[in-house]
């Protein structure tokens, strides 16, 4: 069975701090996608990476980063010089490739508050 | 990008009344629609998967005589709420795939946030 955990349910910092998130999954499937979403206040889910399981490579974008390790089946998200603008939900999620149209699974999220 | 609609965006309706909501794929065919849940401060929880002109697949535990879906066309999914109850009462978001997407995120609508008095 699939499964995504966030352990970190809240997590609170000040502005200027860096800030990890992190993700662990579980699937039986050897291909695969993994997935970080940002849910504002107002709902609407942010699309912020994908990743499939071929490619461990981090990635860096912006003030974001993200490590993804295969062999601990960890996809942590960090952010850097973390800004107020930052306080959000974030969902880690995972689904299935090879096929179009897999849902994805969501890991219950992470609520990041960023203070001033 | 590729862009989802989801309509309306919030809905306040009377115990025992039905609501749809409609969810559109706007420049790409949709082949298969999802359909999930999020209660406060909960995860999102997938309650159906719909392939255009075909029935829904509905996970366990959610009633497919009461959460009714149609998939009639490659750009529009509708999700029925019939005869809700103020337990009812959550986020419902859809996201859409197009054929060949599997390299591609799925892409969500902005929600529909349902309140059942």
């Amino acid at each position: 069975a699939q499964k995504v955990t966030q352990a970190q349910t809240e997590i609170s910092v000040v502005e200027k701090e860096d800030v990890t998130l992190d993700c662990v999954y579980e699937t039986r499937d050897t291909t695969y996608y993994l997935f970080w979403y940002k849910q504002p206040p107002s709902g609407e889910l942010v699309f912020l990476i994908r990743r499939n399981s071929f490619d461990e490579q981090n990635e860096i974008s912006g003030r974001y980063s993200w490590n993804f390790q295969k062999s601990t089946s960890s996809f942590n998200f960090t952010i850097t010089a973390s800004q107020v603008v930052d306080s959000a939900v974030y969902f880690c999620a995972l689904s299935e490739a090879g096929q179009a149209g897999t849902a994805l699974i969501f890991g219950k999220g992470t609520t990041l508050s960023v203070s001033s | 990008g590729a862009v989802v609609s989801q309509h309306p965006s919030w809905v306040i309706c009377k115990s025992g009344t039905s609501v749809k909501i409609e969810c559109r794929s706007l420049d790409f065919q949709a082949t298969t629609m999802f359909w999930y849940r999020q209660f406060p401060k909960q995860s999102l929880m997938l309650m159906a998967t719909s392939n255009e002109g075909s029935k829904a697949t509905y996970e366990q535990g959610v009633e497919k005589d009461k959460f009714l879906i149609n998939h009639a066309s490659l750009t529009l999914s509708t999700l029925t709420v019939t005869s809700a109850h103020p337990e009812d009462s959550s986020f419902y978001i859809c996201s859409a795939a197009g054929a060949g997407s599997y390299n591609s995120p799925l892409h969500f609508g902005n929600g529909t946030r349902l309140t059942v008095t």
